[in-house]
Order: C-alpha cells, then structure tokens, then sequence
C-alpha cells in the first residue's frame, strides 16, 4: 500500500508569517511530487509540482524535495488568510499514472 | 474552457437505490479519474481511464460500484445498491497524457448522501 502521510492540523499562523507543510510518502521510487489546495465546499486545485531534490519556487510559494528521506514540504511566505483552506500532498506512481493524495492539513492563517 | 463537469452536484437517496454520477472531461484529455473524498479517509482513487479504456480500478471499493467510459467525452459511476458508508463526494478529474508534471483538473464534485 502506497500511502502518503500529512497532519491533519490544523496549522494556526498569523497573518505576514511563515507556514510550513509536511508530507512523507512511502514509496522509494516515487518520482513526481504535487501540492494542491483545496478550499471548504470546493475541488483541489494545483498549486505547483516538483520532481528535483532541492527548492522550487513559484511567487509566495517554495516547495522543498529530499528524497532521500522521502519527504517534501511546502512553504507559503507573507500568509495572507485567503491561504485558509486544506493542503493536499499527492505523489505519482512509478508509471506516472496515478496520484495518491494525503490526508491534507488545514492552515488556518488568522488576521 | 468549461473545464470537468459533473452532474448532478447534490445527490440525497435512499439505501439500496442506484445512484449514477456522470462526468465530462477537458477536450483533448485522454486521462480520467474517478475520486471519492470522505472526512475518515481522504481523497480515495477509485478507478481511471486511459483513452476510455479502464486502467486501474482496485480502489473500487466492491462490487456495488461499476464505471464506464464509452467515449471520450463521457463517464459514468454507478452504485447499485447503494449504502449509508457510500455518502461523500466523488470527484471527476481529467488530464493530458504525461508524465513528471501530470496535472489533474478536479469537476466541482457531486455530494452523495445515501440515508
């Protein structure tokens, strides 16, 4: 079972700060790496993907890769509260067919 | 675009009903996924479609649950019967082909409460 893991939160930060979001993924051979955002009541929608260890950046947002600890992150800088929504990890199989998603964690960026 | 579109988006039946949910893809996608969202467990791939032609669908949950592509604008999900356990959401999601930067486009879901 290929799972993908993420706390549930959910993550309180104040507005202007910093927010920092996990994921740990089991399989080893996992190449493709996704974060999507999803807003109560609506459909996830992607924010950016990464495929090499390192940074990627892309605006407010930098997604970090270590595969050898399979694990990536998201970072949003300047929190704005309209980043108030769940974050969804998901990782794409070896195939580069299917997409398993993490539970997501809720931030909650408060005014 | 009008982007993935699902129907109906409200669904409220009773045990053992069927239930069908219908979706069409982007144009031009020839990949489609069926997902099934619940507080407990996540976001859950039931099945998927590769030119209409069912790929994976161990996520199916049993039996009760069937998909269909007969074409490549067109899928349906059906649950007969179907249950209480079976009340979520279930998303559509289309993509181009690819590989390291797949990209899914999500339909607005359609909310299934089985009563």
């Amino acid at each position: 079972q290929k799972e993908v893991e993420q706390n549930s939160g959910p993550l309180s930060v104040p507005e202007g700060a910093i927010a920092s979001l996990n994921c740990t993924y089991s399989d080893r051979g996992s190449q493709s790496f996704f974060w999507y955002r999803q807003y109560s009541g609506k459909s996830p929608e992607l924010i950016m993907f990464i495929y090499s260890n390192g940074d990627k950046e892309d605006g407010r947002f930098t997604a970090q890769l270590n595969k050898a600890s399979q694990y990536v992150s998201l970072l949003i800088r300047d929190s704005q509260p309209s980043d108030s929504a769940t974050y969804l990890c998901a990782v794409l199989d070896n195939a580069g067919n299917m997409l398993t998603f993490g539970g997501g964690t809720r931030l909650m960026v408060k005014p | 675009d009008a982007g993935v579109i699902q129907s109906p988006r409200h669904e409220v039946t009773e045990m053992g009903q069927e239930v069908t949910l219908r979706c069409k893809p982007i144009s031009g996608h020839n990949s489609l996924f069926w997902y099934r969202q619940t507080m407990m467990r996540g976001l859950e791939l039931l099945i998927y479609f590769n030119n209409n032609v069912p790929i994976d669908d161990s996520g199916m949950p049993e039996d009760r649950f069937s998909a269909k592509m007969p074409n490549a604008s067109f899928s349906t999900l059906k649950i007969q019967p179907s249950e209480p356990r079976d009340s979520a959401v279930y998303f559509c999601a289309s993509s181009l082909p690819g590989t390291g930067d797949r990209e899914l486009f999500f339909g607005e879901g359609s909310r299934l409460t089985v009563l």
